[in-house]
C-alpha cells in the first residue's frame, strides 16, 4: 500500500472548514484512500474514503486530485467535538489492512 | 451500522499475571479481526490478523506465545497478553470489517502492568 504524508499538526477555528491535506503521490490505480479518526484514547472512527471522484456524506468532504497524489478532507463546520488525530490511508482493493501513519492532530479553537 | 465491542475497556493486572481482552462484533459476522497496539503520542501499530477458525498470523516482531489470539466464532475475536510485564502496558484496539471497504473500531482496552 502507498505511503501517505500528512502534517503532523493544524489549528482550526471552531465554525470555520477544516481542510486536512494528504500526500500519497506513489498511489497505485486500485488503491483508495480513507480517511479516519481517533478522539483521544477511543478507538479509529471512519470518516469516508474515496476512488478517484470527489465523495461527501454526513460528516465530511473527501477531494481528491485528478492525478490521484493528493487529497483534502474537509470537516465544513468544525467543532470543538472534531479535535482529534486524523489519519489519511491509502488501501488497495486487494489488501485487507489499515497501515496507520502518523496522522494529523486536528485542534479545534474555541 | 456495524459495530464492535471490546472489553474491559480498562483492567489494571500485576506482572506475571494473564488478560485476556474480549473483541465482538454485534451486529456482523466477521471472518478476519485485527488486533492492534498504540503506545503513548504513537500511531497504531498492527500486531496481529485474527482468522475465523484457523491460526493469527502475527506481524513481524510480535511474539505469538506472548500475545495468543483465539477467533473461535465469527463474532468472538480474544487477545490474552500472557505473563504481562509493566513494557506491554499501551493501549490494545480491535477491529472488523463488515464489508471489503469498511472497518469498525473497538473502544479499546487500556492495559496498566504493575
Amino acid at each position: 500500500d502507498a505511503k501517505t504524508t500528512q502534517p503532523p499538526s493544524m489549528d482550526c477555528a471552531e465554525g470555520r472548514a477544516a481542510n486536512l491535506p494528504c500526500n500519497h503521490s506513489t498511489i497505485s490505480g486500485n488503491e483508495y484512500v480513507y480517511w479516519y479518526r481517533q478522539i483521544h484514547s477511543q478507538g479509529p472512527q471512519y470518516i469516508i474514503h474515496g476512488l478517484k471522484n470527489n465523495e461527501t456524506n454526513e460528516m465530511a468532504s473527501l477531494i481528491i486530485t485528478e492525478d490521484r497524489k493528493s487529497s483534502t478532507l474537509i470537516l465544513p463546520h468544525a467543532t470543538l467535538r472534531d479535535t482529534a488525530v486524523y489519519y489519511c490511508i491509502v488501501k488497495g482493493a486487494g489488501s485487507y489492512q489499515l497501515t496507520f501513519g502518523k496522522g494529523t492532530k486536528l485542534s479545534v479553537i474555541p | 451500522g456495524a459495530v464492535v465491542s471490546q472489553h474491559p475497556s480498562w483492567v489494571i493486572c500485576k506482572s506475571g499475571t494473564s488478560v485476556k481482552i474480549e473483541c465482538r462484533s454485534l451486529d456482523f459476522q466477521a471472518t478476519t479481526m485485527f488486533w492492534y497496539r498504540q503506545f503513548p503520542k504513537q500511531s497504531l501499530m498492527l500486531m496481529a490478523t485474527s482468522n475465523e477458525g484457523s491460526k493469527a498470523t502475527y506481524e513481524q516482531g510480535v511474539e505469538k506465545d506472548k500475545f495468543l489470539i483465539n477467533h473461535a466464532s465469527l463474532t468472538l475475536s480474544t487477545l490474552t497478553v500472557t505473563s504481562a510485564h509493566p513494557e506491554d502496558s499501551s493501549f490494545y484496539i480491535c477491529s472488523a470489517s463488515e464489508t471489503d471497504y469498511g472497518y469498525t473500531f473497538g473502544s479499546g482496552t487500556r492495559l496498566t502492568v504493575v
